[in-house]
């Protein structure tokens, strides 16, 4: 079968560093990607690694090691607005196919 | 730029009743995802369409269908509702063969059903 494993909640505060991390488990594997959702919004793509290493995005970073079925999310300079979900998801049957979810992490953001 | 469009936004149907919602890719876009969410839960892959065929079938009980047609619009016919599909229903689209595997997602329809 396919499933993603992370935190379901993970809170730090305005400024600090923090790193949400994901496990999978799937029959072929076809890269990681991470999607934020605020409450009741839409999901939106925030980056996709299909080889081991390390993907920066301004203030997101997202890692992944094929050989350990781990991939994390890295989010820096927190701010208020970075409150919400991170889901981890990889695709169904090839790179491009439907996206299969974790459970998803909610990070809050205080000040 | 445009975005993905989905009607309607809200739609509140009684248990038994039928629904259709309605999916825009954003343009040049041929492929289509759908995708249910229940509250605090994952979006959950109901189907998806290539090129107005079917590509892949996820957790798409059979009292919905869906299609894709000739201006890469797609619909999700859902009949004999029940409770349990209330939920948020995304859709989300791709140009396939892209350099990138993002999926653009459309703001959802919130389906009650009562």
């Amino acid at each position: 079968g396919q499933s993603l494993e992370q935190p379901s909640e993970v809170t730090a505060v305005e400024g600090a560093i923090v790193q949400i991390n994901c496990t999978y488990q799937t029959s072929g594997f076809y890269g990681l990607s991470w999607y934020q959702q605020h409450d009741g919004g839409a999901p939106t793509f925030l980056s996709y690694n299909a080889l081991d290493g390390l993907e920066e995005t301004g203030r997101f970073s997202s890692f992944l090691s094929r050989s350990d079925s781990y991939g994390y999310l890295l989010l820096q300079e927190l701010q208020m607005k970075d409150s919400a979900s991170y889901f981890c998801a990889h695709h169904l049957n090839q790179a491009g196919t439907a996206l299969i979810f974790g459970k998803g992490t909610t990070l809050s953001v205080s000040s | 730029a445009a975005g993905v469009i989905q009607s309607p936004r809200h739609l509140i149907k009684e248990k038994r009743e039928t629904a259709t919602l309605k999916c825009y890719p954003i343009p040049r876009h041929d492929t289509v995802y759908w995708y249910q969410q229940g509250p605090g839960q994952d979006p959950q892959f109901l189907i998806s369409f290539y090129e107005k065929m079917q590509s892949d079938k996820g957790s798409i009980p059979d009292r919905f269908s869906a299609q894709q047609f000739s201006d890469y619009h797609s619909e999700l016919n859902m009949s004999s509702l029940e409770l349990g599909d209330s939920a948020l229903y995304f859709c989300a689209s791709r140009l396939s063969g892209s350099d990138s595997y993002e999926q653009y997602f459309g703001p959802g329809t919130r389906l009650t059903v009562t």
